[in-house]
């Protein structure tokens, strides 16, 4: 089956810094990426849609400038947390398709932000 | 705004007994249904999926169910195990264009052996 790969799954960082998270689709094509954050005992929500090759679309009060999501190829997209703060520390999944093909997760990132 | 909810937010029932989560949502106009497991600091394992012209799918011990017109879906489990003990999230998609998945906040399952 379809796999998507994130990495990392866990990260602690200190305020200020960025942190990179990763989202690799395996062994299909992901025309559209989609990022989600889960806060603890609260359902996963919508950061993000990004389309290969265009610049994503953020949902209302997701600042861009400051979750910098690029999803420059076919296979792999990427979302920064820049100058990270406590408030940040979440669970992070990404979702893949293709077409009209069915979402695959990730198995999420734990950030930690000190 | 499409909006789903999960009844019971938790629950707790010993091992064997047959179970049924509950997910609601607020605009029928759906593309697919799907209903997810999500272990504790782990990602979402899909268990079922129903598109908006079915009723119900069933794998194993799990059936979903879906009626689009009153906006429900119920997961039911049969025999649970402690190995089913996670998070069930229901997640409905919309019908228009690339519409991504709402997920409800989901119903933490213990099961007791």
């Amino acid at each position: 089956g379809a796999v998507v790969s994130q990495h990392p799954s866990r990260v602690i960082c200190k305020s200020g810094t960025s942190v990179k998270i990763e989202c690799r689709s395996l062994d299909f094509q992901a025309t559209t990426m989609f990022w989600y954050r889960q806060f603890p005992k609260k359902s996963l929500m919508l950061m993000a849609t990004s389309n290969e090759g265009s610049k994503a679309t953020y949902e209302q009060g997701v600042e861009k400038d400051k979750f910098l999501i690029n999803h420059a190829s076919l296979t792999l997209s990427t979302l920064t947390v820049t100058s990270a703060h406590p408030e940040d520390s979440s669970f992070y999944i990404c979702s893949a398709k293709t077409g009209d093909s069915p979402l695959h997760f990730g198995n999420g990132t734990r950030l930690t932000v000190t | 705004k499409q909006e789903v909810t999960q009844i019971p937010a938790a629950l707790s029932v010993p091992e064997g007994e047959n179970l049924v989560l509950n997910c609601s949502f607020t605009d029928s106009a759906i593309y697919n249904l799907q209903w997810f497991r999500q272990d504790p600091g782990k990602g979402l394992t899909s268990l079922l999926l129903i598109q908006s012209s079915q009723r119900e799918q069933t794998s194993g011990r799990l059936n979903a169910s879906l009626d689009k017109s009153s906006g429900r879906s119920t997961l039911y489990i049969a025999a649970s195990q402690p190995g089913d003990s996670a998070t069930y999230l229901c997640a409905v998609k919309g019908d228009s264009g690339n519409t991504p998945l709402v997920f409800g906040k989901g119903t933490r399952l213990s099961v007791i052996a």
